[in-house]
């Protein structure tokens, strides 16, 4: 079984503080993604990785960056958190072929206060 | 742009039939569908490709109108498992890291 997870599945921050959310899949596929998912507006995909050291910007990446050293591992950063960044942020990956699946993690719910 | 989606939520009972649309402005190579639990991630039901190809579960079937770049999920004799809600995702283009647009959702929610 593909298995997908996520650091936390809550967090609270302060409004400034760096914050990192980690994801590591265990199926070696080359693809990764990170969304947000708020009511109302489904899952908007904030950045994606489509091999070690690769990135793209998907809808809404502002304020966000990422980062892919090894292949199992995507992982989110909020250099300056702000309360518009409270929202559940989900990770999926897949393998190099856009025909298939992509297998998400079960969500880490950040509150930043 | 998203996705549209129809209807924004639905009810039904168990037995009834129920069918959700996702309907796009751009030319489309892949329609991806996947239902989400509360509390639980996505998981994925099926993928249309442009030509006619599909991929996915044997009980969900779906269309994908590639003229006018819309699918349909349907839902027959619903059962209580599945209640949830409903995301389909749009591929334009088919690059081998392709990414998905989601649409905002549809909640369906069966009763006994």
């Amino acid at each position: 079984d593909v298995k997908v997870t996520q650091s936390s599945r809550y967090l609270v921050k302060r409004t400034g503080e760096k914050v990192f959310l980690e994801c590591v899949q265990d199926m070696d596929h080359e693809n990764m993604f990170w969304y947000r998912q708020d009511p109302g507006l489904g899952l908007r995909l904030i950045y994606f990785s489509y091999d070690v050291k690769m990135k793209e910007k998907g809808d809404i990446p502002e304020g966000y960056s990422v980062s892919r050293e090894k292949k199992e591992r995507f992982s989110l950063i909020l250099e300056s958190a702000s309360t518009n960044q409270t929202s559940m942020y989900l990770c999926a990956s897949r393998i190099r072929d856009s025909s298939y699946e992509q297998y998400f993690g079960p969500g880490t719910r950040l509150t930043v206060t | 742009q998203q996705p549209v989606q129809s209807p924004q939520a639905v009810i039904l009972r168990e037995g009834e039939d129920a069918v959700i649309n996702c309907s796009s402005s751009k030319a489309l190579y892949s329609v991806h569908w996947y239902r989400q639990k509360h509390g639980e991630a996505p998981v994925f039901l099926m993928i249309l490709l442009k030509g006619g190809e599909q991929k996915g579960h044997e009980k969900i079937s779906a269309s994908f109108n590639e003229k006018k770049q819309q699918s349909s999920l349907y839902l027959t004799a619903s059962q209580l498992s599945y209640s949830g809600t409903y995301f389909c995702g749009t591929e334009v283009g088919g690059t081998s890291y392709g990414k998905l647009t989601f649409g905002q959702g549809t909640i369906l929610t069966v009763h006994p």
